[in-house]
């Protein structure tokens, strides 16, 4: 079955900072790879995706994320942090071989940028 | 376009009761889910459909129900609220059988009390 770990509950940055949110990753076949964030009492907006192609993907608010097979890792980046990026961020997996299955999403990370 | 729409935005059951939390959209999508975010759990899939008509279960389905009888509305059913059922939903959509390639588009979300 597929699934998605983002170990970290929480990271603190300092603005200015570059900043990682880790996300590994398991599936059977080759993934379908997305970061989503969460700003406080809205719904989940689309960052960007990894589904082929060159493993740096660049998103929106100038994030990236970087698809690395052999760990099956995919790390969001960014950077210099802004503090209006502090949020709730989201990895989530899907499996294309897999007919009909949903995204599966990791348990999030709360990124929180200090001035 | 309005996107995904859910209604209501808050609501307050008590223990016994059901309700049905709407969920509509109107980019002509053939997939849609719902999921449910609790503290420290992420978003768990309920119930997603891959088209009118057709619906599968998810992650944690027991005590909800789904029908997809036209491809824009997606409604969920608590047949007899309990308090574990306390929750934020959202329903999201995605173009493409299966959730295809693309990314998720979210609704904003129902915040359900159950006393």
């Amino acid at each position: 079955a597929q699934s998605v770990a983002q170990p970290e509950d929480q990271v603190n940055v300092a603005e200015g900072n570059p900043l990682t949110v880790k996300c590994t990753y398991s599936v059977s076949g080759n993934p379908y790879l997305f970061w989503y964030v969460q700003y406080p009492n809205r719904g989940l907006q689309f960052l960007l995706k990894y589904i082929t192609g060159d493993n740096l993907v660049k998103g929106s608010y100038g994030f990236e994320a970087e698809f690395n097979k052999s760990q099956t890792s995919f790390h969001l980046k960014k950077p210099s942090a802004l503090v209006s990026d502090s949020a709730l961020y989201f990895c989530a997996v899907r499996d294309p071989d897999q007919a009909g299955t949903a995204l599966i999403f990791g348990k999030g990370t709360t990124l929180s940028v200090s001035s | 376009n309005a996107g995904v729409t859910q209604t209501p935005k808050f609501q307050v059951l008590k223990t016994g009761q059901s309700m049905t939390l709407q969920c509509a959209q109107d980019m002509n999508h053939e997939y849609m889910s719902w999921y449910r975010q609790d503290p420290g759990m992420g978003l768990r899939l309920i119930h997603y459909s891959v088209g009118a008509g057709i619906t599968d279960q998810g992650e944690v389905p027991n005590g909800y129900n789904v029908s997809r009888s036209t491809t824009e509305d997606f409604p969920l059913r608590l047949l007899s609220a309990a308090p574990s059922q306390t929750s934020v939903y959202f329903c999201a959509s995605s173009p493409g059988l299966a959730g295809g390639l693309g990314e998720q588009y979210f609704g904003p979300g129902t915040r359900l009390t159950v006393t």
